[in-house]
């Protein structure tokens, strides 16, 4: 089973440029997360889909836009990256209330 | 605003000692997991909690839920360097779209 996979791996951007980061699901989680993870600050959530259609945002969405593009894909956006955005990026999907699956992490570095 | 706070933050001990991790919030969650990180990797979920005063056991951790669901702590008995990693704790809250606040982890290193 595949899970949560997550594209790219790693991606370096200069100030300015903007990207997409994608995720997906095989588990037919109705919710899916994206989170970033910062030296000594724990993973902090960055926006949410409780389930296809909608999104919210968490406690850093600034800076970042998202879309549930499907029950499958869950993708975030940066506009125009600031070094600031340098960090691990983390999607998640879980059924309502149950178990948060983690993919394998996108690294980002913003010169 | 950390709602969790987990200590300590680094933890380096030998083979076969005891540890305990801390997890600690003034705020009340619906349920409160713990997961490990090995480096390069994503959260694994370990165990989730949901009774006040709860105690879950996995081989040599032992899992602990506070009787008010503010706090949870895990307990690892005879560590061995396979528990190397970063342990993060995350609470639930109701009203939140099953999101989760993590805590900032404790690293752990178990050396031979």
């Amino acid at each position: 089973n595949a899970g949560v996979t997550q594209t790219p791996k790693f991606q370096v951007l200069k100030t300015g440029q903007s990207m997409t980061l994608q995720c997906a699901q095989d588990m037919n989680h109705n919710s899916m997360y994206w989170y970033r993870q910062d030296p000594g600050m724990g993973l902090r959530l960055i926006y949410y889909s409780a389930s296809e259609g909608t999104t919210d945002k968490g406690e850093v969405p600034n800076g970042y836009n998202v879309s549930r593009l499907n029950k499958r894909e869950f993708s975030l956006r940066l506009e125009s990256a600031a070094p600031s955005q340098t960090s691990v990026y983390f999607c998640a999907s879980s059924a309502a209330g149950e178990t948060q699956y983690f993919g394998p992490g996108t690294r980002l570095l913003v010169l | 605003t950390q709602l969790l706070e987990q200590s300590p933050q680094f933890l380096s001990i030998q083979e076969g000692e005891n540890l305990t991790v801390y997890c600690n919030s003034s705020s009340v969650f619906s349920s409160l997991q713990w997961y490990r990180q090995e480096p390069g990797e994503g959260p694994v979920l370990l165990v989730t909690v949901v009774t006040g005063g709860e105690v879950k056991k996995l081989k040599r951790l032992t899992f602990q839920f506070g009787d008010a669901r503010k706090d949870s702590s895990l307990h690892i008995t005879a560590a061995q360097p396979g528990d190397t990693g970063l342990y993060l704790c995350a609470g639930e809250r109701s009203n939140s779209g099953y999101a989760l606040n993590f805590g900032k982890g404790t690293s752990l290193l178990v050396t031979p």
